[in-house]
């Protein structure tokens, strides 16, 4: 079974500055979709970013990108020029590129912005 | 778009009752999952509609059914809730069994007292 491991509880960082939120996954597939969800305090999960396994560019959206390191089983994911509306729970997930859609998560960072 | 909607929001229920919580999809997607959000935990994948039908479940006990209605909403329901029921029931909808793309809603946070 896939396993999402997030090692940080709690991330901190000064507003406008980077953070980078760690990852490690656990999977026997070559074929199969990572993604960082943040939730928060309204409680719905909103998509940051989605990695596909077979794309060895990394993924970026906006201020967001993430470091994808397929042979060590790691994404982590950088948020650039932070901002107070970035304070949430950030969750990373993955996808088996095969069947249905399950996502299996890991623990969640709590992620504070201090101005 | 109203996104995907869930109902209700709160809820607290006694021990050994039984809840239906209800979702409406994304329009557009025909496809809906369930997940259960433990405080302070990642959501764990529950089970999957598609066309009316269990497509997958996770590791949860006969307790937790659903159903799906042809308008694609979906139910879940929870018979003889337990204190550890106690939880945020998030939906998710998509666009087929095998999009990318999950879109959430805001969750019903089931109180079991």
């Amino acid at each position: 079974a896939q396993t999402v491991t997030q090692s940080q509880p709690e991330m901190s960082v000064q507003e406008a500055e980077t953070v980078t939120l760690s990852c490690t996954y656990d999977t026997s597939e070559s074929d199969y979709y990572l993604f960082w969800y943040k939730q928060p305090p309204s409680r719905q999960m909103i998509l940051v970013i989605r990695q596909e396994a077979y794309k060895q560019q990394n993924a970026t959206e906006n201020r967001f990108s993430v470091n994808f390191q397929k042979a060590a089983k790691s994404f982590s994911l950088k948020i650039s020029d932070s901002q107070l509306g970035d304070a949430a729970m950030y969750f990373c997930a993955y996808r088996s590129g095969e069947g249905a859609q399950k996502l299996v998560f890991g623990q969640g960072t709590r992620l504070t912005i201090n101005p | 778009d109203a996104g995907v909607t869930q109902s209700p929001t709160h809820l607290i229920k006694t021990r050994g009752q039984q809840v239906t919580l209800r979702c409406s999809p994304k329009s557009g997607h025909d496809t809906v999952s369930w997940y259960q959000q433990a405080l302070g935990q990642g959501p764990q994948f529950i089970f999957q509609y598609y066309e009316e039908e269990e497509r997958q479940r996770g590791n949860f006990p006969d307790r937790f059914s659903g159903h799906q209605f042809p308008n694609y909403s979906s139910e879940l329901n929870v018979n003889a809730l337990l204190l550890g029921d106690s939880a945020l029931y998030l939906c998710a909808s998509s666009t087929s069994l095998r999009a990318t793309e999950a879109f959430f809603g805001q969750g019903t946070r089931l109180t079991v007292v």
